[in-house]
Order: C-alpha cells, then sequence, then structure tokens
C-alpha cells in the first residue's frame, strides 16, 4: 500500500498565480479530507468528500480556494488567485466509511510558499 | 461545536524521564473518535491511537500509555522513560461520527515535546 499521495511536495509560485495541489487517497478509502497547517492556526480542516461528493466545504478560506474530485483516487486542490498569506503546508488524507473502523491516514503534504 | 484543548505549548525533559501530554475536548456528540497524531521534524503526521467513545481501558502499547477519562472529557497521553527520537509536536484531534460517514478531524494546537539526551 502506498499511503496517500500527494504532490509536488514543495511549491514556490508568485502572488496572482493558480496553484493546484493534487492528492491520491488509497485505494478503497471513500472520504478524502484537505487540511492546512499554519503557525498561527494551527491544523484545520479545509473540505471533505464522501464517495467523491463534497460533504463540507465551510472550511475553505475563500472563493479563491476550490477542491474537486472527479474520480475516487483523484482529488486537487485550487488556489486562484494565490496570495502570500496562503503559505501553508496542505494535507490531504483518506480514511474508510467509518472512522471507527479506519482512522485517517495522512499524505507527506505540500509546502507552498507564495511569494 | 466541537474543541480540543492541549494546553501545553512546549514541554522539555531529559531523556528517561516520563511525560504526559494533557488533551481536553469538547462533544455535544455521544459517539465520537479520540486520535493521537505525532509530527516529527520531517513534517509528516503520524498516526499513533484512535479511541472511540464508548471504550474507556487504558491503552498501552510500549512505551506508550493512553487514559481516557469521560467524566473529565480528557484523554491523555503518556511516555515512559522518554528517548530523543520521542522529540517530536504530539496533536490530539477528535472526530465526531454522524450517519453521513467519516468526518473530519478537529486538531488541538498541538504539544512540542523536547526530549533532552
Amino acid at each position: 500500500d502506498a499511503g496517500v499521495i500527494q504532490s509536488p511536495r514543495h511549491e514556490v509560485t508568485e502572488m496572482g498565480q493558480e496553484v493546484t495541489l493534487r492528492c491520491k487517497p488509497i485505494s478503497g478509502h471513500n472520504s478524502l479530507f484537505w487540511y492546512r497547517q499554519t503557525m498561527m492556526r494551527g491544523l484545520e480542516l479545509l473540505i471533505y468528500f464522501n464517495n467523491n461528493v463534497p460533504i463540507d466545504d465551510s472550511g475553505m478560506p475563500e472563493d479563491r480556494f476550490s477542491a474537486k474530485m472527479p474520480n475516487a483516487s483523484f482529488s486537487t486542490l485550487k488556489i486562484q488567485p494565490s496570495e502570500p498569506r496562503d503559505s501553508a503546508v496542505y494535507f490531504c488524507a483518506s480514511s474508510p466509511q467509518r472512522t471507527g473502523f479506519g482512522g485517517y491516514t495522512f499524505g507527506s503534504g505540500t509546502r507552498l510558499t507564495v511569494v | 461545536a466541537q474543541k480540543v484543548t492541549q494546553a501545553q505549548t512546549e514541554i522539555s525533559v531529559v531523556e528517561k524521564e516520563d511525560v504526559t501530554l494533557d488533551c481536553v475536548y469538547e462533544t455535544r456528540d455521544t459517539t465520537y473518535y479520540l486520535f493521537w497524531y505525532k509530527q516529527p521534524p520531517s513534517g509528516e503526521l503520524v498516526f499513533l491511537i484512535r479511541r472511540n467513545s464508548f471504550d474507556e481501558q487504558n491503552e498501552i502499547s510500549g512505551r506508550y500509555s493512553w487514559n481516557f477519562q469521560k467524566s473529565t472529557s480528557s484523554f491523555n497521553f503518556t511516555i515512559t522513560a522518554s528517548q530523543v527520537v520521542d522529540s517530536a509536536v504530539y496533536f490530539c484531534a477528535l472526530s465526531e461520527a454522524t450517519g453521513r460517514g467519516a468526518d473530519g478531524l478537529t486538531f488541538g494546537k498541538g504539544t512540542h515535546l523536547i526530549i533532552q539526551p
């Protein structure tokens, strides 16, 4: 099992540019989550999907952020346009349908720097 | 709304000492799950333990042990005979189980544990 795979590991971009972060969940996991980690706010849930359907996006900070899950094996988090305050580590996690049976497995994260 | 509080921002101990990391949670649900994750300097989040709200038995795994007490809404983590490799940020987290399936985790702010040689 390759675990949750995120790409890229590091991204440096200029303010105003579009940024796309990618995630491949563990095969068979039906739930996918995007988190953001910053020094000021800690780990925050941005959005999560169950069976490819967005369930709760109340954590998405602004309309500049969007997430999609076109199929069970791929999800993207897009920021357009990016701003310096978006600099953070973005984690993707996946889980089986019920938390009691599987818990959550996190990817290695994408460190985003917006200059 | 759910909330997780880790009051200890940073703890520093000398190797081989025992250390306890505190976690207090708030939830209105009767069914929920509690977690501990370790984040070493490399940055990844490493799963340590998951407990459901109906199982208050303490758990021991090697040098690690967890004390879950619903009466005080606490889920504390103890490392016995600490080692330098235990140095990391430790996060306590809560998930409420709803009929919709897996819900997201609410994390505490984390405790930075420093083990000095």
